[in-house]
């Protein structure tokens, strides 16, 4: 299998500008995760998704994050609008999640690097 | 507060020695441990994993050990190889889903430097 992909791989913009990232999971993977890595918090979830709902986005630091998931094979993180404190290494895993399995393996995609200026 | 713990940011080790890396977690009902291996420009990859009723767990040149009643747990490498330079993490499973999957808690990684 090709692994989890994340588009782009990265992206500069400059504050106020919509950013969009973009995730394929694994296919047959039913949870979808999203976490960013910054040099202060380290790695932090963002967002849970298990067949395609969202189950927790308690990590969402604001209205301006927003995430999708319109089918299994797709999920976008959008920032609008970015600020230079979003810049960060923006991850997409995924998982089997099996119903009833307390914790399966999450397979981290390659990463996206966002610098907003 | 940090729930998971890496209190040292980084460690260099000579090639063929042995890595020792710690971790710290808080809450006691934590009860599985993994350790992901993230390379510069690639996604973190699960290297081994530890569950509370056993102690140690052992894969090839990686071993973790866990200490429940100290709330620690270490990954050793033996011996350590120029290809094992890496930042690596430890994590947990969030307790926040009544046992169903769900996200994981990471510590804020040790970046490991095996000098030939």
């Amino acid at each position: 299998d090709a692994g989890v992909i994340q588009s782009p791989r990265h992206e500069v913009t400059e504050m106020g500008q919509e950013v969009t990232l973009r995730c394929k999971p694994i296919s047959g993977h039913n949870s979808l995760f999203w976490y960013r890595q910054t040099m202060m918090r380290g790695l932090e979830l963002l967002i849970y998704f298990n067949n395609n709902v969202p189950i927790d986005d308690s990590g969402m630091p604001e209205d301006r994050f927003s995430a999708k998931m319109p089918n299994a094979s797709f999920s976008t993180l959008k920032i609008q609008p970015s600020e230079p404190r979003d810049s960060a290494v923006y991850f997409c895993a995924s998982s089997t999640g099996t119903s009833g399995s307390y914790w399966e393996t999450q397979y981290f995609g390659p990463g996206t690097r966002l610098l907003v200026l | 507060d940090q729930q998971v713990k890496q209190n040292s940011p980084s460690l260099s080790v000579q090639e063929g020695r042995i890595s020792i890396l710690n971790c710290d977690y808080t809450n006691s009902m934590f009860d599985y441990f993994l350790w992901y291996k993230k390379y510069p420009a690639e996604g973190p990859t699960f290297l081994i994993s530890i569950s509370s009723i056993k102690d140690k767990n052992e894969d090839g040149r990686f071993t973790v050990f866990l200490n429940k009643s100290a709330k620690h747990l270490s990954l050793h490498i033996v011996p350590s190889q120029p290809g094992d330079s890496a930042v690596y993490f430890c994590a947990t499973p969030s307790m926040n889903y009544g046992g169903s999957q769900g996200n994981l808690i990471f510590g804020k990684g040790t970046k490991l430097s095996v000098k030939p």
